[in-house]
């Protein structure tokens, strides 16, 4: 059964850092473009960054771009979002996703 | 960038209508286009892919249609299961901004 299931979101204080990761199952993830996406409370779904099969081609949303690092372990089947100096307006719920296959989501809360 | 627009950004209707909501993209994505839906607390769930398959399971009311820039999401007879968020989205990109659909 192809899968991804997120890990790593927390509560984290404004300027701090923190890494998500995405196991995936079923599927060679490094054969596949994978994104992350995400969902603020009480809005809308948000793409954030995806990253092509080799890893040389990354986009970003433009509202984390300097901040976010998209990446992919192809050893360990998993795909990565290194997201620094973050902002309160980075609370969400993060998803990786492998085209329409996405996992059930992690929580990030930027807070003091 | 390629953007997503979506209308309407909400929909009021009732049980049995006929529902069609639209996606347009600032260019062409060919078929790469899903829709999802999402109810409250819940990650979404995928009804349509490459913008005109059903996703197993999806209820044959739900279909898709559309190519290039203008895509269509139609609901043939609106169930009261289907009071939700829809979402459009160009794959592993940009979301058009959601239609909520409410009981009229």
């Amino acid at each position: 059964e192809v899968q991804v299931v997120e890990s790593g979101g927390a509560l984290v204080h404004p300027g701090g850092s923190l890494r998500l990761s995405c196991a995936a199952s079923g599927f060679t993830s490094s054969s596949y473009y994978m994104s992350w996406v995400r969902q603020a409370p009480g809005k809308g779904l948000e793409w954030v960054a995806n990253i092509n099969q080799d890893g040389s081609e990354i986009y970003y949303v433009d509202s984390v771009k300097g901040r976010f690092t998209i990446s992919r372990d192809t050893a360990k089947n998993s795909l990565y979002l290194q997201m620094n100096s973050l902002r309160v307006e980075d609370t969400a719920v993060y998803y990786c996703a492998k085209d329409i296959t996405w996992g059930q989501g992690t929580l990030v809360t930027v807070s003091s | 960038d390629i953007q997503m627009t979506q209308s309407p950004s909400t929909l009021s209707a009732s049980v049995g209508d006929r529902v069609t909501i639209t996606c347009r993209a600032s260019q062409s994505i060919g078929s790469w286009l899903a829709w999802y839906q999402q109810k409250p607390g819940k990650a979404p769930k995928v009804l349509i892919y490459k913008a005109s398959i059903l996703e197993s399971g999806v209820p044959s009311r739900f279909s898709g249609s559309g190519s290039g820039t203008e895509f269509t999401l139609t609901i043939s007879s609106l169930q009261p299961d289907d009071f939700a968020t829809y979402y459009c989205q160009q794959y592993n990109s940009y979301f058009g901004g959601g239609t909520k659909v409410e009981i009229k």
